[in-house]
């Protein structure tokens, strides 16, 4: 089966610009989770969905970071205006949302080099 | 803030060699998870340990979790050169569903 995509895979913007990141999850899969990695770093959640649902968006900076999830399968994380620090990997994971315990299925990840 | 730190930050081995690596986290957890991330790669999960379970293998690998010190170890034997990669610990924890708490990573280089 297909694996969670993302696109693009990378994206170089100056400051105070917009940027949108695009994600597919694995078909079926009703959780739904945006990470932002940074360098040297473990991923940080930032959003997560159950179906078009946002149950946890406490580690979003809601003053320039926006995301939806449409109908309940792709979904897009936006950024307006850009600023250095977020200059990261944004990583998009999906999980069948059946249980706690539940293996979290990843994406190649969108890099983002914010000049 | 993440929930666990892996131990040692960085290791270097021969092909061949077994590989190990600590994670310490610290509140109670509901269950633990190991990542494996190529370089300019998403993650790939690689074994999960219930909090009722003490060991678990896969292949190669070995989880063992020590509920009562806050710790699991991962131990990949007979590494190879295609182990090379950055290895994350992730907690669940009880008062929050679904979600995982990543480690900083221990990144491993296999040298043929």
């Amino acid at each position: 089966e297909a694996g969670v995509v993302q696109s693009p895979r990378y994206k170089i913007i100056e400051k105070k610009q917009p940027v949108a990141f695009w994600c597919n999850p694995i078909s079926g899969h009703n959780t739904l989770y945006w990470y932002r990695q940074n360098l040297g770093q473990g991923p940080e959640l930032l959003i997560r969905y159950e179906n078009e649902e946002a149950v946890d968006d406490s580690q979003l900076p809601k003053d320039r970071f926006s995301a939806e999830r449409l109908k309940g399968v792709d979904s897009t994380l936006k950024i307006q205006p850009a600023e250095l620090g977020d200059s990261a990997v944004y990583l998009c994971a999906s999980s069948p949302g059946q249980g706690q315990q539940e293996t979290q299925y990843f994406g190649p990840g969108t890099r983002l080099l914010v000049l | 803030s993440q929930q666990g730190e892996e131990d040692p930050q960085a290791l270097s081995i021969q092909e061949g060699e077994n590989a190990t690596m600590n994670c310490s986290y610290k509140t109670s957890i509901n269950n633990l998870q190991w990542y494996r991330q190529n370089s300019g790669r998403g993650l790939v999960h690689l074994i999960l340990i219930r909090s009722n379970e003490r060991e678990k293998h896969s292949g190669r690998l070995r989880v063992t979790l020590d509920t009562s010190k806050k710790s699991s170890s991962l131990l990949i034997t007979a590494s190879r050169a295609a182990d090379t990669a950055s290895y994350f610990c992730a907690t669940g924890t009880t008062d929050s569903w679904g979600k995982l708490q990543f480690g900083a990573g221990t990144q491993v280089v296999v040298t043929p």
